[in-house]
């Protein structure tokens, strides 16, 4: 069974950067899979933040592009998160999640539990 | 971004009654190759959201059978054939479709 398991800060001062990590179990960070990052704010919706494959090609969503990077470690299969410049507004769960792909599109079909990070000084 | 909307906002159902949810795109979800790229997911309270019908209409491994997807192109449906007390929470649905993926803005499911 695929497990995702998300580290990182639970606070982090404005104007600085958020950093996460989510470890995978039970698949290989090599795969055809791609990897996401979807937020949600308290007691808000969820928005997909992007996506990474095990090349490091990445997608990310055009309103966090200017200020997120994703990144793979395939010999620790993990994947990460970093968003800088960080506001009130970054307050949020973040859930890792695989992205399970078909030939046109891909789909978060495994999530992790999710980790709260609070962006206040 | 497409625009995805789901109705009703809420809903309150008894055990063993349906359900149903519905969920429009701003634009199409068809590829040429048929298939619609439309997902369903549920949050329990306090969980992660877990997948439930992938395509419009694939139902997720382990996923029971009273739940069902139906719809193509902007307009797609979530059934519940007879609801029972783990369905509760809030079911989402998202397109992959287009860049960026987006989701709408959840319905939430209580039971009477």
């Amino acid at each position: 069974q695929v497990q995702l398991q998300e580290s990182g800060p639970g606070l982090v001062k404005p104007s600085g950067t958020l950093s996460l990590t989510c470890a995978v179990s039970g698949d290989s960070i090599s795969s055809s899979d791609w990897w996401s990052w979807v937020r949600q704010a308290p007691g808000k919706g969820l928005e997909w933040i992007g996506e990474i494959d095990h090349s490091g090609s990445t997608i990310y969503n055009p309103s966090v592009k200017s200020r997120v990077t994703m990144s793979v470690d395939r010999s620790k299969n993990q994947f990460s998160l970093k968003l800088t410049s960080v506001t009130a507004a970054d307050t949020a769960v973040y859930y890792c999640a695989r992205g399970s792909c078909t030939v046109y599109a891909c789909y978060p079909d495994y999530w992790g539990q999710g980790t709260l990070v609070t962006v206040s000084s | 971004e497409i625009v995805m909307t789901q109705t009703p906002f809420s809903l309150s159902v008894a055990p063993g009654q349906p359900a149903s949810i519905s969920c429009k795109s701003s634009q199409s979800l068809l590829h040429s190759d048929g298939k619609s790229y439309l997902y369903w997911f549920l949050q329990r309270p306090g969980q992660s959201p877990h997948l439930l019908i992938s395509e419009a209409s694939n139902r997720f491994s382990g996923v029971p059978d009273r739940f069902s997807g139906s719809g193509s192109g902007t307009d797609f449906t979530l059934t519940i054939s007879r609801v029972e007390a783990e369905d509760v929470g809030v079911y989402y649905c998202m397109q992959s479709r287009h860049l960026p993926y987006t989701f709408g803005q959840g319905t939430n499911l209580e039971i009477k």
